[in-house]
Parts: C-alpha cells; structure tokens; sequence
C-alpha cells in the first residue's frame, strides 16, 4: 500500500468511447504526476500537477485531459483514443515539485483500445 | 539529446551471488539519482537516492554508487534472493527543472 489509489486497475475500450481514469493519494502531498508506460520503453512523463495547478504538460495529444480539482485527486479524461495508446497509466505524487524526494506511485491502470 | 541507458537484456544470476545493474546516462548533469524497483502489472516502489555529491549509498543489501565522470551509476544486490527478481529503473533528475526522468529499466531474475 503506497497510500496512491488508481482506479479502475483494467480498462478496455474502444476508439469512440470517453472514459476517465482516477487517481487519489492519502499522504498529504503538493505534487501529482500522470506517466504512460509501454512495453519496453522508459516511463513517459505527461503532465504533473503542482498544488493543483498544472505546470507541466509533455506534448501530449489532445485526446488525453487532465483534471486536477484539489490535491488529493487527479483524473485523466480519455476520448477518441487510439490503439497505440494502450499501455499501463501511472499516477504519482510526491511532497512537492523540486525537492529530493521520491515518487509514491499507484498500482497503475492498465488501458487496451480495441 | 539527453539519454538515459539501462541494460535491455534480462539479467539472470544464481541465488547468493550479487547483481550488478548499470544505469548511464548523456547530455545530463543531474543534481541526484534514484533507484526503483517495479514487479510486473504494479507500480514501481522507490529504493535508493543518491546525490551529485555522494559516491556511494547502501540500504541493507543494496548499494548504489554514483560516478559523476564516467556519466554512470551501479545498483549492487548482495546475497541475492528470488525475491528479488523484478525490473530496476534509474531515474535522474535534472538541478534546474527538478524533473524525473526514467530509463527503461533491466529485468533482474534470481535462481534458486
């Protein structure tokens, strides 16, 4: 248990569906980050979230969008994905932006579109 | 551009023996290196940081070494287990953005 809670852990849909998923962290933290892992590939920063305001998003396409409505809660909005954007979706938070400390992650979300 | 290299292939080593994992890295300066470990389908977990300015750090049976010359850092596991078998990433982060950022990780398998 890392105290950061990603929901759901499966999701599978197909490339007309709005989906969403959802993160939570119970450890008091200022920062939130959402990472994209595919196979074999380092793990792809793409947005984070500082005191709930967004400071960082990676060229990400417009398909994916981001919600942070307060600290403890981080969502990303998902729509009209495509098959390459299956792979396993990370949240993480840590105590803030530009300290040493390390990365709580969540269990993750594993996305498949069809 | 900036790269961070983890060894791709899969290392396999005998239980007791100690594995040695190599994280290099180009075009960076980073103001500290972490270590994580991540078992399949779950999130990685944090081990070890080291900073700029530190050579060598150990927690229990792992050790982590940080050469700032040769551009590399070394992740010891002494008296290894099948427990530990999982994959290990490096991550740096730069001292002027503060941003992680991974390598793609070295599938670590002990035998027993």
């Amino acid at each position: 248990e890392t105290g950061v809670t990603q929901t759901p852990r499966h999701l599978v849909m197909g490339m007309t569906n709005k989906k969403s998923l959802k993160c939570e962290q119970h450890l008091g933290h200022n920062a939130m980050y959402w990472y994209k892992q595919s196979a074999k590939k380092p793990l792809e920063l793409m947005f984070v979230y500082s005191l709930e305001e967004r400071v960082e998003n990676n060229s990400v396409p417009s398909r994916f969008s981001p919600e942070c409505p307060n600290s403890s809660h981080l969502f990303l909005h998902l729509h009209t994905l495509q098959p390459e954007d299956s792979a396993l979706y990370l949240c993480a938070s840590s105590q803030g932006l530009r300290n040493t400390g390390e990365l709580f992650f969540g269990e993750g979300s594993r996305l498949t579109v069809l | 551009s900036q790269k961070i290299e983890q060894n791709s292939e899969a290392l396999n080593i005998q239980e007791g023996k100690t594995a040695t994992l190599t994280c290099n890295y180009t075009n960076y300066s980073p103001a500290y290196l972490q270590w994580y470990r991540q078992d399949p389908g779950r999130g990685p977990v944090f081990l070890l940081l080291i900073r700029e300015n530190e050579k060598e750090k150990r927690k229990e049976r792992l050790k982590v070494t940080f050469d700032t010359t040769l551009k590399q850092s070394l992740f010891h596991i002494t008296a290894s287990q099948p427990a530990d078998s999982a994959t290990y990433l490096c991550a740096l982060a730069s001292s002027n953005t503060g941003k992680l950022i991974f390598g793609q990780g070295t599938t670590l398998q002990v035998k027993p």
